[in-house]
């Protein structure tokens, strides 16, 4: 257990949609990251928070946006979903941003878009 | 962006000592050397990081070259446990790059 929480663990939808995925990081880290992974695919990097402030933006669309909340908790929101959009979203957490921080990731939630 | 190379896919026997290589020839000063691994079904897990000195830990070895162009993650006795992704990863600060894993077989 990495004690890094993602809900939901699934979630099923239609194209056009909008779904919130959520994150709880590790008890006393300040950073959290999200990534993308689709079928047989590498993590691709969308953003990271740390401390509410947004600090590294990867290949996220414009229909994704994401936040990081006072108590640290993280939210990406999809919205406009096409089929390509189908993919396990992973969250991981680290006590800073910096370069020797390791990296806790979240079991992941996987989107399935209809 | 710094990027990494990695082979796709490598195989082992068990209880063999593993090498898995990773390019990073445009690393810069400020990258340390991460490496990942991702068991099916599950999110990547740490293995192990280094700058600029070879790295020990309990579950492997990080060897990094003197260039820094490149490093070598050393599992010294494979076990099937071990069969997963293994990506390597440039990590400064606000920036960090996922090479494409190397998927690891171990034979019994």
């Amino acid at each position: 257990d990495s004690g890094v929480t993602q809900t939901p663990k699934h979630l099923i939808t239609a194209t056009g949609q909008r779904v919130t995925l959520r994150c709880s990081p590790r008890s006393g880290d300040l950073s959290v990251y999200w990534y993308q992974q689709s079928l047989d695919q590498g993590l691709q990097f969308l953003i990271q928070y740390y401390n509410g402030e947004e600090r590294a933006k990867g290949n996220i669309l414009e229909r994704f946006s994401a936040q990081q909340f006072p108590d640290l908790h993280s939210e990406l929101n999809l919205s406009s979903l096409e089929l390509g959009d189908s993919a396990l979203y992973f969250c991981a957490s680290s006590l800073t941003g910096g370069g020797t921080g390791e990296l806790f990731f979240g079991e992941g939630s996987r989107l399935t878009v209809l | 962006d710094a990027k990494t190379t990695q082979p796709n896919s490598m195989e082992s026997n068990e209880e063999e000592p593993v090498h898995l290589p990773c390019n990073h020839s445009t690393i810069s000063g400020t990258d340390y050397i991460h490496w990942y691994r991702q068991l099916p079904s599950q999110g990547p897990e740490y293995v192990i990081h280094g700058l600029t000195s070879n790295v020990n830990n309990r579950m492997a070895s990080l060897a990094i070259a003197e260039d820094r162009k490149s490093s070598t993650l050393i599992l010294h006795r494979a076990t099937l446990r071990d069969a997963a992704v293994y990506y390597c990863i440039l990590k400064a600060f606000n920036k960090f790059y996922f090479g494409s894993g190397t998927k690891l077989n171990v034979k019994p």
